[in-house]
């Protein structure tokens, strides 16, 4: 299967600060690019979904102030968690797609610990 | 919205004996896709189904694309420890953006 990786696997970081999380496709162009969020024990969530070049188009109930997507290229999207709280400690995890992509391959996570 | 129902949510089973589980979903999906997560990593994708009543193998892992569209199965044979972990079902209908929708997941957990 196509190859997602992300960057960093985990970081922790003081409440208040901003971490910034990359997911790349590192061997096909992914044209959509999917966020999720993961809680303990949980199914995944999507939190929005991304094109690459426009805007990116948020879930029910996540604030796109906060939680700063960018899909600049085919190939990166970053997600900035803005002003982190404990409450944003989770498992984030990307996904990409490919144009005439059915299916949807995931990065390894990124483990979000805020103190 | 679409929503579906994976069960078991967990199974604790011996090394060697066979295991299923499946989802069912709300609305009509065109694809299934299985996924496994292991600890601490992103979910792998296993089998991918695209066509009503597919049935396809990999390896030891066998998934079927129900005929009504709204339903998966996935059965492992003979299991062995590193199938330990959480599989999930995902379905993607005719939703906007084409998004999935994912089922809760299986815990599964092989006792050696």
């Amino acid at each position: 299967g196509a190859v997602v990786s992300q960057h960093p696997s985990r970081v922790i970081c003081k409440s208040g600060t901003s971490v910034k999380i990359e997911c790349r496709s590192l061997d096909f162009q992914a044209t959509t690019m999917f966020w999720y969020r993961q809680f303990p024990k949980q199914s995944l969530m999507l939190m929005a979904t991304s094109n690459e070049g426009s805007k990116a188009t948020y879930e029910q109930g996540v604030e796109k102030d906060k939680f700063l997507i960018n899909h600049a290229s085919l190939t990166l999207s970053t997600l900035t968690v803005t002003s982190a709280h404990p409450e944003d400690s989770s498992f984030y995890i990307c996904s990409a797609r490919a144009f005439s992509g059915r299916e949807q391959f995931f990065g390894p996570g990124t483990r979000l610990t805020v103190l | 919205g679409q929503q579906l129902n994976q069960s078991p949510q967990s199974m604790f089973i011996q090394e060697g004996e066979d295991v299923s589980m499946n989802c069912t979903s709300s609305s009509i999906f065109n694809t299934w896709l299985w996924y496994k997560q292991d600890p601490g990593e992103g979910p792998v994708l296993l089998i991918a189904l695209y066509k009503a009543g597919e049935l396809t193998s990999n390896g030891r892992l066998t998934a079927q694309f129900g005929i009504t569209r709204k339903d998966s199965f996935l059965n492992i044979s003979a299991s062995i420890p590193s199938d330990v972990g959480i599989y999930f079902c995902a379905g993607r209908g005719n939703n906007a953006g084409n998004m999935l929708t994912f089922g809760g997941g299986t815990r599964l957990m092989v006792k050696p």
